[in-house]
């Protein structure tokens, strides 16, 4: 059966850190991947999508990998911030239907 | 920056009532989404609608549920006989294009009583 697993429900990490967040994914063959923010009680706002001949993407402090053979992708947030603290989501096309399914997220707290 | 908006930001109902969620999505987008999000879990994928067509729907989208745009801006999501589990937060979202970003609003808390 189709997967998306988000490695941890719960990273808490200090701010200045570098915030490493995982997503696997099985039985999928995803022309491409995204990162979404959800903040408590609000919809997900996007954050970066890599496309399957991409190996990695940045945004100012963001940065996102793909890897299509290890079927993973890593999202990491470099000198991280309190206002950083939130829940992110993997997002993937590509499976048995072509719509776009989400992971549970990891929800991330950065400690002043 | 534009965005999507939803109305009302929380709907209380009946069980068995039907429920009328609404959408304004972002203006030049084609594709329209709708995903729900029970308490404590992941969001679900709903249906797509491109051109006037439901484009995918997920096995949650069974016959109790209907999307329409009835005009230029609106795009409604439709529960005809609501249950207790659909007791969710309904987010509504647009793309410009296929693949695509999608743009969320903050959607619609349902309580079904």
């Amino acid at each position: 059966s189709q997967k998306i697993e988000q490695n941890s429900e719960a990273l808490n990490i200090q701010e200045g850190k570098t915030a490493t967040l995982t997503c696997n994914y099985t039985n999928y063959s995803p022309a491409y991947l995204q990162w979404y923010r959800q903040d408590p009680g609000r919809g997900p706002v996007f954050l970066l999508l890599i496309r399957e001949n991409e190996k990695e993407k940045r945004k100012e402090r963001l940065k996102v990998t793909f890897d299509t053979t290890l079927k993973q992708s890593l999202f990491h947030i470099t000198a991280s911030q309190p206002a950083d603290s939130a829940t992110y989501l993997c997002a993937l096309e590509g499976g048995e239907d072509n719509d776009m399914r989400f992971g549970a997220g990891t929800r991330l707290t950065v400690k002043p | 920056e534009p965005e999507v908006t939803q109305t009302p930001s929380h709907q209380v109902t009946q069980m068995g009532q039907e429920v009328i969620l609404r959408c304004v999505p972002i203006s030049n987008h084609l594709y329209f989404y709708w995903y729900r999000q029970i308490l404590g879990q992941k969001v679900e994928f709903l249906v797509s609608f491109y051109n006037n067509e439901i484009s995918e729907k997920s096995e949650i989208f069974d016959d109790q549920f209907s999307v329409e745009r009835p005009d230029g801006s609106n795009f409604t999501l439709k529960i005809r006989s609501t249950k207790l589990e659909d007791s969710a937060m309904y987010f509504c979202a647009s793309s410009p294009g296929d693949n695509q970003p999608q743009h969320f609003g903050d959607g619609t808390r349902l309580s079904i009583l």
